[in-house]
């Protein structure tokens, strides 16, 4: 089956601090991958996106390149700030007749300090 | 506009009560999704519904009860649940175009439920 491992937090940085959140995929398909952003009381947000091998989703100065070799989509920033302290999921999709299906991994917190 | 909304933001309920959570799309999405996270944890799977039908019931217990009565609505309907089903509930909704494209979620900001 699908299966996504995110690095586990808490990540803690100081403002203007490069950031990394390792995320490893197991897939038996071509999946789609995604990185969703939680703040504090809130639902799910679509942070970026990738459809297939060599593609890099960005937004919000944020980056991940999606590595078919390795399996991998990990998420990063040049620099960041307070405001992006969030929990961060790592998900793929498989879609089939019943609906597309997210697989998500665990979470990643980050805490950002002043 | 990728907006999902859902009301109530928050419900507090007793184990004997009946109450609803609504969700709301006007994206043109075909597939709408029912999710329950607990805190600290990834979002869970409860229910799909594909072009207006059920189409995955991940052996939720009947004391939750999901309807759709158009394509831009859906419902989770909610009767005698126990102190465990607090959590937060998200309803998110996809395309679900023909022909295999890319799917994406999209997701609302959640009801935050507490069964007392």
């Amino acid at each position: 089956g699908n299966s996504v491992t995110q690095m586990e937090g808490p990540v803690t940085l100081s403002e203007e601090a490069f950031l990394t959140i390792n995320c490893t995929y197991t897939a038996t398909g071509y999946p789609s991958l995604f990185w969703y952003v939680q703040y504090p009381g809130e639902g799910l947000q679509l942070l970026l996106k990738a459809t297939k091998a060599d593609d890099k989703g960005s937004n919000k100065g944020f980056e991940a390149t999606y590595r078919k070799e390795t399996t991998s989509f990990h998420l990063e920033k040049g620099s960041v700030q307070v405001s992006d302290s969030a929990v961060y999921f790592c998900a793929l999709s498989d879609l089939d007749n019943a609906g597309n299906m997210l697989t998500f991994g665990g979470g990643t917190r980050l805490m950002v300090k002043p | 506009d990728t907006e999902v909304t859902q009301t109530p933001k928050h419900l507090v309920m007793g184990m004997t009560n009946k109450k609803s959570l609504k969700c709301e799309q006007h994206m043109g999405h075909r597939a709408m999704y029912w999710y329950k996270q607990k805190a600290k944890k990834p979002p869970e799977l409860m229910f799909v519904y594909s072009y207006e039908k059920l189409s995955i019931n991940e052996s939720v217990p009947s004391r939750f009860s999901p309807e759709c009565p158009n394509s831009s609505l859906l419902n989770l309907h909610l009767h005698a649940l126990q102190p465990e089903d607090s959590a937060l509930y998200l309803c998110a909704s996809s395309p679900r175009s023909s022909g295999g494209a890319e799917e994406t979620q999209y997701f609302g900001p959640g009801t935050r439920l507490l069964v007392l």
